[in-house]
């Protein structure tokens, strides 16, 4: 069965700076996906890691994955208010059979970005 | 941008009511999925299909059920609502192969 754990779960920045954000997972998952969260909001999508070594990039977000150790890893840089919400990380298994897809969420990261 | 739909945004009912929530996505995906998120916490899994006709248990035990009559449409019931079961319910769907999942705005219940 596919945990999936992040930390740290409460993260407070400040606007300029830098901070990564981890994401470990117990067994080999198909995919790696992180998704933001704003308060009584749905998700949105922000990258789909497919492979050892992927990295993607987004304005100030940059994802990496490390299949071999089971880790994933968000980095903010030069945080500014706007990236204040929650982050997810999310894998997908098909270990013992297919996966249909189903994603297994880590808790959240609250992140915070004071001025 | 995805096109899933989720009915009612809000809904603050009774106890003892039967509800049904509504999901509908015109992508023509072949799966699609149920997730429970309590405020500030990480959404399970509680329904799942991968196609018409087809419906699995998810991760976390739910006394809510689902059907999949049609490709588009994935409606969640709650037969008796119960306060134990106010929460945020977040429909997704996905293409056969494909490698991202779209979510659907969410419905945020609240029974009383």
């Amino acid at each position: 069965e596919l945990k999936v754990e992040q930390n740290p779960l409460f993260l407070s920045m400040q606007e300029g700076k830098n901070y990564t954000i981890y994401c470990n997972y117990s067994t080999t998952s198909d995919r790696l996906y992180w998704y933001r969260q704003d308060p009584g909001k749905s998700l949105e999508s922000l990258f789909v890691l497919l492979s050892n070594g992927a990295v993607k990039q987004e304005g100030r977000l940059m994802a990496s994955l490390d299949t071999k150790a089971r880790l994933s890893t968000l980095h903010i840089t030069a945080a500014v208010h706007d990236l204040s919400a929650t982050y997810f990380c999310a894998g997908t298994s098909n270990a013992g059979g297919t996966s249909y897809g189903k994603l297994t969420f880590g808790q959240g990261t609250i992140l915070t970005v004071h001025p | 941008e995805a096109d899933i739909y989720q009915t009612p945004r809000y809904l603050v009912i009774g106890t003892g009511k039967k509800i049904t929530l509504e999901c509908s996505q015109t992508m023509g995906h072949d799966k699609m999925y149920w997730y429970q998120q309590d405020p500030g916490m990480e959404l399970h899994l509680i329904h799942y299909s991968y196609g018409v006709n087809s419906t699995e248990k998810g991760d976390l035990s739910s006394e809510s059920t689902v059907s999949r009559i049609r490709t588009e449409h994935f409606p969640l019931t709650l037969e008796s609502a119960r306060p134990s079961h106010t929460s945020q319910y977040l429909c997704a769907s996905r293409l056969a192969g494909g490698t991202e999942a779209f979510f659907g705005q969410g419905t945020r219940l609240t029974v009383v």
